[in-house]
């Protein structure tokens, strides 16, 4: 059964708007999240991450925004660009352990 | 270029043969990983290494065969392929210090037919 899940497996957006990517875990001692992005015929890359003493992170165009209570995740990219157009997977880790659960990624397509 | 490098990039094989997929990594990473991408499922761990010579299951080991003899190799053998072994295997690597991202190779189509 995953414990990661992304439900959402597409999502256009129009350039220069809001994309929201959810991911829901089932794991109440997962407490360290990420989100990478992955590109056609490339290796997934490191984009975001938050652990679970916080409730947001942000790095420029890119927020995570983590509700333990609902045990949901989610990534806001504001403006959207064509660029970001990409597969998104969550992850998440319980703190000193090496195992990472994935998603099973959301496509995203920023429109022109 | 310093990084993470798997080879080869596409394999196509047969049923019951053996192959091994490469990893390298330049960082001296302590920890090194092997996931299978498929669709639907995302990516899901098969093995993982803490260090040379320590090596652990993941999610889905069977079927596969680590090692890992120096820090920056850690080859994944497949002894005796079969049809639900085609897959996108991905290798990534991170530091020993907690709470740092996996940085992934791009990955190695196989197919076995």
């Amino acid at each position: 059964d995953q414990q990661v899940k992304q439900n959402s497996p597409s999502l256009s957006v129009q350039e220069g708007r809001i994309s929201i990517l959810n991911c829901d875990y089932t794991n109440s001692m997962f407490d360290y999240f990420l989100w990478y992005k992955k590109y056609p015929a490339e290796g997934p890359t490191f984009l975001i991450s938050i652990s679970s003493i916080k409730d947001k992170n942000e790095d420029g165009r890119f927020t995570v925004f983590l509700n333990k209570s609902a045990k949901h995740l989610s990534l806001h990219i504001v403006p959207s660009q064509p660029g970001d157009s990409a597969v998104y997977f969550c992850a998440a880790s319980v703190y000193g352990f090496n195992k990472f659960y994935f998603g099973s990624g959301t496509k995203l397509n920023v429109k022109p | 270029d310093a990084g993470i490098t798997q080879s080869p990039r596409y394999k196509i094989t047969e049923t019951g043969r053996q192959v091994t997929l490469m990893c390298h990594q330049t960082w001296s990473h302590s920890y090194m990983f092997w996931y299978r991408q498929d669709l639907g499922h995302g990516l899901r761990l098969i093995y993982y290494s803490a260090a040379a010579d320590i090596t652990d299951k993941g999610e889905v080991p069977d079927g596969y065969v680590v090692s890992r003899s120096k820090t920056e190799n850690f080859p994944l053998t497949l002894e005796s392929a079969t049809r639900s072994q085609t897959s996108v295997y991905f290798c990534a690597s991170r530091s020993r210090t907690d709470n740092q991202p996996q940085h992934f190779g791009d990955g190695t189509r196989l197919s076995i037919l």
